[in-house]
């Protein structure tokens, strides 16, 4: 039972650039969420998806496509990096979007772009 | 002002110490709250939930006082692997579903 995973696990790109990170779990969690975690900041929500199917934005989508591939896995996509895209990204996933229990977090991917 | 508030320290003290963390939350519709833990350079993981009753794990005690929108952390007896950040989370209900993370409170335990 792995959990969570993303790949890669380390990135650098160059202004301009395009990539895709993937998540995958295995739990069987309905949602899953994109985040990522600057410096001094806490984690800050990309886009998530409730259940298979749908998408949503979270706080800071600017930047970022994702797609629910199916109900394990989930994608991030940028499109045309930007330096101000240099962060610590993690997946995570949960039961259900609606309700108190808690999320599970990939090991993350930390992604430069100069 | 932030929606989940943490001191950001760092907290350094010795072996054996007892050190308190502590959060304050702004929305009054927070239903449901938990202690992250995430050591250097790796995933955030649930230390533990926080009821509002109080809850203890071991040398770890949470609390939640509602009225006054804190909740806190307890760690008793430090060890030098309890170094970390720990992150207040709580998760909202106002229409829609929404997950709030604290930007952390790093612990520095030495021998």
């Amino acid at each position: 039972n792995a959990g969570v995973t993303q790949t890669p696990k380390f990135q650098v790109l160059k202004t301009g650039q395009s990539m895709t990170l993937q998540c995958a779990q295995d739990m069987n969690h309905n949602s899953m969420y994109w985040y990522r975690q600057d410096p001094g900041m806490g984690l800050r929500l990309i886009y998530y998806s409730a259940s298979e199917g749908t998408t949503d934005k979270g706080e800071v989508p600017n930047g970022y496509n994702v797609s629910r591939l199916n109900k394990r896995e989930f994608s991030l996509r940028l499109e045309s990096a930007a330096p101000s895209q240099t962060s610590v990204y993690f997946c995570a996933s949960k039961w259900t979007s609606v309700g108190p229990d808690t999320q599970y977090f990939g090991p993350g991917t930390r992604l430069t772009v100069l | 002002r932030k929606e989940v508030e943490q001191d950001p320290g760092p907290f350094n003290v010795p072996e054996g110490a007892t050190v308190a963390f502590n959060c304050t939350y702004s929305n009054s519709a927070s239903q449901s709250f938990f202690w992250y833990r995430q050591d250097c350079r790796k995933e955030p993981k649930l230390l533990m939930s926080v009821y509002s009753s109080g809850n203890e794990d071991g040398r770890f005690t949470a609390q939640l006082n509602r009225a006054s929108q804190y909740i806190s952390l307890l760690i008793r007896d430090s060890k030098l692997s309890d170094s970390a950040t720990y992150l207040c989370v709580v998760n909202l209900n106002t229409g829609g579903f929404k997950t709030i993370f604290g930007a952390g409170t790093r612990l520095f335990v030495k021998a």
